[in-house]
């Protein structure tokens, strides 16, 4: 079985700057996606960035990028030029490549943007 | 439609009573998922359809929770003689196939008292 862990339940960082936030995960997959999604208060799981396992180039798509490191386990998010709709809970996410989409979540941080 | 829709938005029950939940997928998507996402935790899977077959029930926790998809689009999470630790949000996701993009609706706050 697949785990994910989310070491930081809270972090806090102020607008303008970076903030990085950790996952570690455990598999004995060889190939499969991992993700990061932004829940904001009004529920709704929104995409922000996702990596192929077999890639080595790490993902990024504006603001927002990965530190994929597959040997380690480790794929944590980096969101550079913080702004406060960045405030949000952010889930690390694992699905095998052979399966259908089921993910398996990470406990989440809770990330507050401040003035 | 333009996203996947939920409903209710919010349920309360007493203990004891059956509850529907509603997922109106993207229209032409095959795949929906159903998710429980207890407070301060992350979703956990309960089951996935693909049309109206369903693939995959494994993450459901106990006989009393029944999902349907009779029509390859519509489906309904269906809770029996809830108890207090069904109290969670109830997510509904779909995508074109299984594997793309996933499109998460805003969720089901199911309280039972």
């Amino acid at each position: 079985a697949q785990t994910v862990t989310q070491s930081q339940p809270e972090m806090s960082v102020q607008e303008a700057e970076t903030v990085t936030l950790s996952c570690t995960y455990d598999t004995s997959e060889s190939n499969y996606y991992l993700f990061w999604y932004k829940q904001p208060p009004s529920r709704q799981m929104i995409l922000v960035i996702r990596q192929e396992a077999y890639k080595q180039q790490n993902a990024t798509e504006n603001r927002f990028s990965v530190n994929f490191q597959k040997a380690a386990k480790s794929f944590s998010l980096k969101i550079s030029d913080s702004q406060l709709g960045d405030t949000a809970m952010y889930f690390c996410a694992f699905m095998k490549m052979r399966a259908a989409s089921k993910l398996t979540f990470g406990t989440g941080t809770r990330l507050q943007v401040t003035l | 439609g333009a996203g996947v829709s939920q409903s209710p938005r919010y349920k309360v029950a007493k203990r004891g009573q059956d509850v529907a939940l509603r997922c109106d997928p993207i229209s032409g998507h095959v795949s929906l998922f159903w998710y429980q996402q207890a407070l301060g935790q992350g979703p956990e899977f309960l089951t996935y359809f693909q049309n109206e077959a369903q693939l995959d029930k494994s993450g459901l926790p106990s006989d009393r929770f029944f999902a349907e998809r009779p029509e390859g689009s519509v489906s309904t999470l269906k809770i029996q003689r809830t108890q207090q630790e069904d109290s969670a949000v109830y997510l509904c996701a779909s995508s074109l196939q299984g594997r793309e993009k996933l499109f998460f609706g805003s969720g089901t706050q199911l309280s039972v008292l």
